[in-house]
């Protein structure tokens, strides 16, 4: 089945530890992304890779790094800098192009909670 | 800076009723406006609006853009309980920019 899988589903830090949340694609899609989700709030952009090898940051990038060295996969750290690190985390992945192309499509999430 | 914003926050209807979800924004260099349903996981895609007064439907929703008055609104009919999540309201410039959602709760 073609999609996007994230894992673990559920993940427990403790003060100080780095954690890296993985992000799969088998759409051959060329852009991902990583969101955060916070209750009550919308979704806010982490990191975005539009092609291998090369991201940007978002909104909120203090905190977090990423990775794209295959096509397929878009890693994120959290790091033991980002002080509020539970939230819900999205991963999402679009065709490059224009109109309809740029829909983005969702991972399942990963939850994350501080011990 | 980019804003999306939702309304009503939250609303619960009975099934059967019709319920009308707002969508206001503003973006430097508009080029799409989605609309998601999340239910406690992953956002499902729902549509994509890029011009103005052409409405969008699948099934018992639809929705449409105004690009003058910057909105868009997201109707579902003769509403379930299955309709119950957030629907999230998303802008496309550079980067998807997301509101906050309106919790759309049915009750039976």
């Amino acid at each position: 089945d073609g999609g996007i899988t994230q894992s673990p589903k559920y993940l427990f830090r403790k003060e100080g530890q780095n954690v890296t949340l993985s992000c799969e694609q088998n759409l051959n899609h060329d852009a991902m992304y990583w969101y955060r989700q916070d209750p009550g709030q919308g979704l806010r952009l982490i990191y975005y890779s539009q092609i291998v090898n090369d991201f940007q940051k978002g909104d909120i990038a203090e905190g977090y790094s990423v990775s794209r060295e295959k096509k397929e996969s878009f890693p994120l750290t959290v790091t033991s800098a980002q002080k509020n690190p539970t939230a819900f985390y999205l991963c999402a992945s679009s065709i490059e192009g224009t109109g309809e192309q740029e829909t983005q499509y969702f991972g399942p999430g990963t939850r994350l909670l501080v011990l | 800076e980019d804003k999306v914003v939702q309304s009503p926050l939250s609303l619960v209807v009975h099934e059967g009723d019709t319920v009308t979800l707002n969508c206001s924004y503003e973006v430097t260099n508009f080029r799409s406006l989605l609309w998601y349903k999340q239910e406690k996981k992953a956002p499902t895609f729902l549509f994509m609006l890029t011009s103005s007064g052409i409405e969008k439907k699948s099934g018992r929703l639809s929705s449409i853009l105004d690009k003058k008055e910057l909105f868009s609104i997201l109707n579902i009919t003769a509403t379930q309980t299955g309709d119950s999540a957030v629907y999230l309201c998303a802008v496309l410039d550079y980067k998807l920019s997301f509101g906050a959602g309106t919790t759309v709760t049915v009750r039976a």
